[in-house]
């Protein structure tokens, strides 16, 4: 139990596109998910915490009209990094919090998405 | 502000031995959860334990062990019979009791050598 899914696993995008990945929890309903960003070699960087069906919360510092997120349904969130520049390119991870009895603070993290914009 | 310590960045252990890695943590709550979490080279994060702070009982998953020292702030991890697939980077973290945010230490890179 407790799977979390991220789609693509790797994208290379041209400088001025846009990227969506999807982070799905695939045998529980989340009804919070949240979106890392991680540099090589260092610890998970919070952007965002989204909640399902109101807007998310982003941390200080990160641009809410440049990572757009979505959060439309209980199994679903979305990130959209808005005109991709080369400075954007990272390891983008998402994570949804459990809603299995007993463990309703756990995260439980998808696999990534690699990110690299030319 | 609750703040996640991890003073060692690299780590190695023979196979079969074992290994201690160590997180201490700042704050005032009383109430909170602790967890480890082992990213391989995947990159996949991998929830190994968690310790709930009401709980005085150390936290066990099979050859994974915490000791949870509350006074003390400090929630090392104990890896027995080292295994090449323990390989790793290993993150501690803590969330307070109703909080929503984890907050990482910086992690410690175990490797395992054969």
């Amino acid at each position: 139990g407790a799977v979390v899914s991220q789609h693509p696993s790797r994208v290379i995008c041209k400088s001025g596109t846009s990227v969506k990945i999807e982070c799905r929890s695939l045998d529980f309903q989340a009804t919070t998910m949240f979106w890392y960003r991680q540099f090589p070699k260092q610890s998970l960087m919070l952007m965002a915490t989204s909640n399902e069906g109101s807007k998310a919360t982003y941390e200080q510092g990160v641009e809410k009209d440049k990572f757009l997120i979505n959060h439309a349904s209980l199994t679903l969130s979305t990130l959209t990094v808005t005109s991709a520049h080369p400075e954007d390119s990272s390891f983008y991870i998402c994570s949804a919090r459990s809603t299995f009895r007993g463990y309703q603070e756990t995260q439980y993290f998808g696999p990534g998405t690699r990110l690299l914009v030319l | 502000a609750q703040t996640v310590t991890q003073s060692q960045p690299e780590m190695s252990v023979q196979e079969a031995e074992t290994v201690t890695l160590s997180c201490t943590y700042d704050t005032s709550e009383n109430n909170y959860y602790l967890f480890w979490y082992k990213q391989p080279p995947s990159r996949q994060m991998i929830l190994v334990i968690r310790q709930e702070a009401y709980k005085q009982q150390n936290a066990t998953e099979n050859r994974f062990s915490v000791n949870f020292q509350k006074a003390a702030k400090s929630f090392s991890l104990k890896i027995s019979d080292s295994q090449l697939g323990d390989t790793a980077m290993y993150f501690c973290a803590f969330m307070k009791l109703g909080g929503n945010q984890f907050y990482f230490g910086t992690g410690t890179s175990l490797t395992v050598i054969p």
